[in-house]
């Protein structure tokens, strides 16, 4: 079975350029978080669809992230425009229903921006 | 808010026991993880334990959670080249959203 998946591995951009992730979680898995860790400090909590709506987006940083889930199943992260402050690793996870359930998370994504 | 503290660096022989400690903030009724991340790898679930145990043991691998001093901590046992990566402590609180606070890491380095 095919694990968490993500695209693309790197990116590097300029400041002001817009950039999209691509997170494909588990089929079957309702659950999709995203994650980022910043300049090597903790992992933060992004936001975390049900199927194709929201659930919780308490950690989106401000207006320039988008996160789409069209159709419950990819989901795609907007950011525009970048700045400096988001360059960082950025996670995906899903699981399935329920709250025991383990979350597995994508290889992330490592954006960089100058 | 949840807060998780991890000492950021961790270096052992290889053979000998690794030790990495890790502090959270409480909340009524949660899960404590700790994920391993390897070099260009995702995060990958070492193991957990639920609030009500004090430990929990898998293989070399042992869990000891203090709930009064709020404080987790992972014992490898004959630690190998292998196990070298960062490790991540994280609390899951039982809120709607289901998401988890992490620790920024521990970087192991396991020397030969």
């Amino acid at each position: 079975e095919a694990g968490v998946t993500q695209f693309p591995s790197h990116s590097v951009i300029e400041k002001g350029q817009t950039v999209t992730l691509r997170c494909d979680p588990i089929s079957g898995h309702d659950n999709l978080y995203w994650y980022r860790r910043v300049m090597g400090k903790e992992i933060k909590f992004l936001l975390h669809f049900v199927k194709e709506s929201k659930q919780d987006e308490s950690g989106m940083p401000n207006n320039r992230f988008l996160a789409e889930r069209t159709g419950g199943t990819y989901s795609t992260l907007k950011v525009q425009p970048a700045e400096l402050e988001d360059s960082g690793v950025y996670f995906c996870a899903s699981s399935q229903g329920g709250r025991g359930n383990e979350q597995f998370f994508g290889p992330g994504t490592r954006l960089t921006v100058l | 808010g949840e807060d998780v503290e991890q000492s950021l660096f961790l270096s052992v022989r290889e053979g000998d026991s690794s030790v990495i400690n890790c502090t959270y903030t409480d909340s009524s009724s949660t899960y404590l993880y700790w994920y391993k991340q390897e070099p260009g790898a995702g995060l990958q679930l070492l193991t957990y334990i639920f609030s009500n145990m004090d430990m929990k043991q898998d293989q070399r691998l042992t869990v000891l959670l203090n709930k009064k001093d709020k404080h987790l901590s992972l014992r490898i046992a004959d630690t190998q080249t292998g196990d070298s990566a960062i490790y991540f402590c994280a609390e899951r609180v039982f809120n709607y959203g289901q998401n988890f606070v992490f620790g920024p890491g521990t970087r192991l380095s396991v020397l030969p």
